[in-house]
């Protein structure tokens, strides 16, 4: 079974320049999740999509950042004008459903900010 | 927000001793999931237990819950060179959403 798929793995940016990632879920789970983790910190959720619906965006700066789930499979995440203090790795996971437990994660997408 | 907060921050042990490490939360909670990363890695499961279970085990793991402390603990038993992560614990509240959050994290590092 194919895991969670995420690009680019790292990518380098000066501020005020935008930036999107790409997640790619395990086929047939339902719900997906952006988390941004700060270097020594633990994942702080950005946004919850079951199918192509948000559950929960309420950690998301939407004046930068913005995430899609087009037809309910992949994800993108979009962070625009990008600050110094958006440095940090964003994790993309998805379960199943939602309740149903086990997150499974992918590699992360570590970004940047000069 | 972080929901859960892990005790201590960090711990080396040597190879084949014991490890433990604690999380404690804020609100009630349907489930609280242990999880370990390895440095510049995603996360792995490594194991959920309930809100009306007291402990769990699965190989060399132990967890147990004390919903009355709104507390978690992992101990790790004959920890390996390989256990060298960092582990965090993560919560979902009765709110309704299913959303999980995340603890501060514990880095264990172990010395062969």
């Amino acid at each position: 079974e194919a895991g969670v798929a995420q690009s680019p793995r790292y990518k380098i940016i000066e501020k005020r320049q935008s930036v999107a990632f790409w997640c790619n879920p395990i086929s047939g789970h339902a719900t997906l999740y952006w988390y941004q983790q700060i270097l020594g910190q633990g994942p702080k959720l950005l946004i919850q999509f079951q199918n192509n619906g948000v559950v929960d965006d309420s950690q998301l700066p939407k004046d930068r950042f913005s995430a899609e789930r087009l037809k309910g499979v992949d994800s993108t995440l979009k962070i625009q004008p990008a600050k110094l203090e958006d440095s940090a790795v964003y994790l993309c996971a998805s379960s199943l459903t939602s309740g149903t437990g086990e997150l499974f994660f992918g590699e992360g997408s570590r970004l940047t900010v000069l | 927000s972080q929901q859960g907060e892990e005790d201590p921050q960090a711990l080396s042990i040597q190879e084949g001793e014991n490890a433990t490490m604690n999380c404690s939360y804020k609100t009630s909670i349907n489930n609280l999931q242990w999880y370990r990363q390895n440095s510049g890695r995603g996360l792995v499961h490594l194991i959920l237990i309930r809100s009306n279970e007291r402990e769990k085990h699965s190989g060399r793991l132990r967890v147990t819950l004390d919903t009355s402390k709104k507390s978690s603990s992992l101990l790790i038993t004959a920890s390996r060179a390989a256990d060298t992560a960092s582990y965090f614990c993560a919560t979902d509240s009765t709110s309704g959403t299913y959303k999980y959050i995340f603890g501060t994290g514990t880095r264990l590092k172990v010395l062969a």
